[in-house]
Parts: C-alpha cells; sequence; structure tokens
C-alpha cells in the first residue's frame, strides 16, 4: 500500500541548531516524488523541497535539506540555524500515479516548536 | 506572479444557505485542486481539473459543487452543508496533472476557513 508516516507528533529544537523531521515512505512505483511542505498557523501550505526518486543527489533550498535514503524508503527534511519562524506543522507527501493522473499522499505531519 | 489568491479568507455559513468559495491563479498552471482540511490533520484532496475538466471527484458529497469557468478561476459552491464540514479548505495549482513525470509541486492557496453552524 502507498503510504507516508512520519513518526514524531511534536518536536522542539532551540533557536540556531538543526532539526531532522522524519519521514518514511512504502511504494511499489519506480517513478515518484517526495516533497516537504511547511504550514504555519496562518494555514497556507507553503512548498518547501523536492525529492525525485531518480535524483541520485540530496535536494537542497537554501537552510532546508532533504536526506534521501531510498533503500531505506526514508526522505528526512533536515532544518539547519532553526529560526522561530520555523515553528509551524510540517508535512511530508508522496507523489503516485493512479492510473493516467497523479495523486499526493501524505503524512499525518510533525509540528515544530523552535525556542528562543 | 507565483501566487494562488483565495476568497473570502472567513465564511459562516447556516446549514441551508448557498455561499461560493473562489480561487484564482496568473501562472499559467493547467491543473487545479480543491483540498478539504481539519485542524492538525493533513489535507484531503476533493476535485481535480486539468485542462477546466474536472479529472477526478473523490467521492465528495453533492452539497460540494467545484466550477472551472476558465483556466485562471476554480469555484467551489456550497449548499446546505452540514457542521462537520467545518474546516480550511485548500485551493492549489500546478502546471501539469498526471502524466511520466514525478514532479507535480502544487501551489497552495491561504484557505478559507469555513464555519457551518
Amino acid at each position: 500500500a502507498q503510504k507516508i508516516t512520519q513518526t514524531q507528533p511534536g518536536m522542539f529544537v532551540q533557536e540556531k541548531e538543526a532539526v531532522t523531521l522524519d519521514c518514511t515512505y512504502d511504494t511499489s512505483d519506480q517513478s515518484y516524488g517526495l516533497f516537504w511542505y511547511k504550514q504555519p498557523s496562518s494555514g497556507e501550505m507553503i512548498f518547501l523541497i523536492y525529492q525525485g526518486s531518480y535524483d541520485e543527489q540530496n535536494a537542497t533550498e537554501g537552510r532546508y535539506s532533504l536526506n534521501f535514503q531510498k533503500a531505506r524508503k526514508s526522505a528526512n527534511l533536515v532544518i539547519s540555524a532553526s529560526q522561530l519562524g520555523d515553528s509551524a506543522m510540517y508535512f511530508c507527501a508522496m507523489s503516485r500515479r493512479a492510473g493516467n493522473n497523479r495523486k499526493l499522499i501524505w503524512g499525518l505531519g510533525t509540528s515544530l516548536a523552535v525556542n528562543p | 506572479d507565483t501566487e494562488v489568491t483565495q476568497t473570502p479568507k472567513h465564511l459562516v455559513m447556516g446549514m441551508t444557505n448557498k455561499k461560493s468559495l473562489k480561487c484564482e491563479q496568473h501562472m499559467g498552471h493547467r491543473a487545479m485542486y480543491w483540498y478539504k482540511q481539519k485542524a492538525k490533520k493533513p489535507p484531503e484532496l476533493m476535485f481535480v481539473y486539468s485542462y477546466e475538466k474536472l479529472s477526478i471527484n473523490e467521492s465528495v458529497p453533492s452539497r460540494f459543487s467545484p466550477e472551472c469557468p476558465n483556466s485562471s478561476l476554480l469555484n467551489l459552491h456550497l449548499h446546505a452543508l452540514q457542521p462537520e464540514d467545518s474546516a480550511l479548505y485548500l485551493c492549489a495549482s500546478s502546471q501539469e496533472w498526471g502524466g511520466l513525470v514525478s514532479y507535480n509541486e502544487q501551489f497552495f492557496g491561504p484557505g478559507t476557513r469555513l464555519t457551518v453552524l
């Protein structure tokens, strides 16, 4: 079954420290994409980073990097130098084929709190 | 312009009311989506429009009626809703829908917080 698992319902990190948010996935597709989104309390879903299943290099976007371990089916998000504004809900999602279409399968999310 | 806009931001309606949610994007995207999101849960896909045609309806009750008047606009018409329909309604768009390409970044709007009394 296609599934995304985020095992950390809540995480705390001190400002300026790095934090890793876990994401594992289950799929039989050969071609798939993995996404991380951030959702502050305001509600907007903000795209952070993408990793394709055929990408050999780990994706990076500024302070965000994706630790992609294909054999272990994990796609952890690493946030370096945490800021107070990083406090939010973080969702891992996977794009999978559904016939001629593609759907996003979402994890349950991790709530991150950055302490000053 | 990399923005998806949604109006209204907040909506309170009674169970007998008819209201509409509006979503607009000017990124030239050909796929648009409606999601429903309950507090502290991931978004649930409701509808997908691809090239202005309804591609996916995730068995959504008929009291929700989507409409795509043109490639930039997506509406969600609401009628006879129930209190359990209270949620954040998110609109999103992406360049394409489907195909072999796995990359399909969706840009989300700020959402409409709907309360049904």
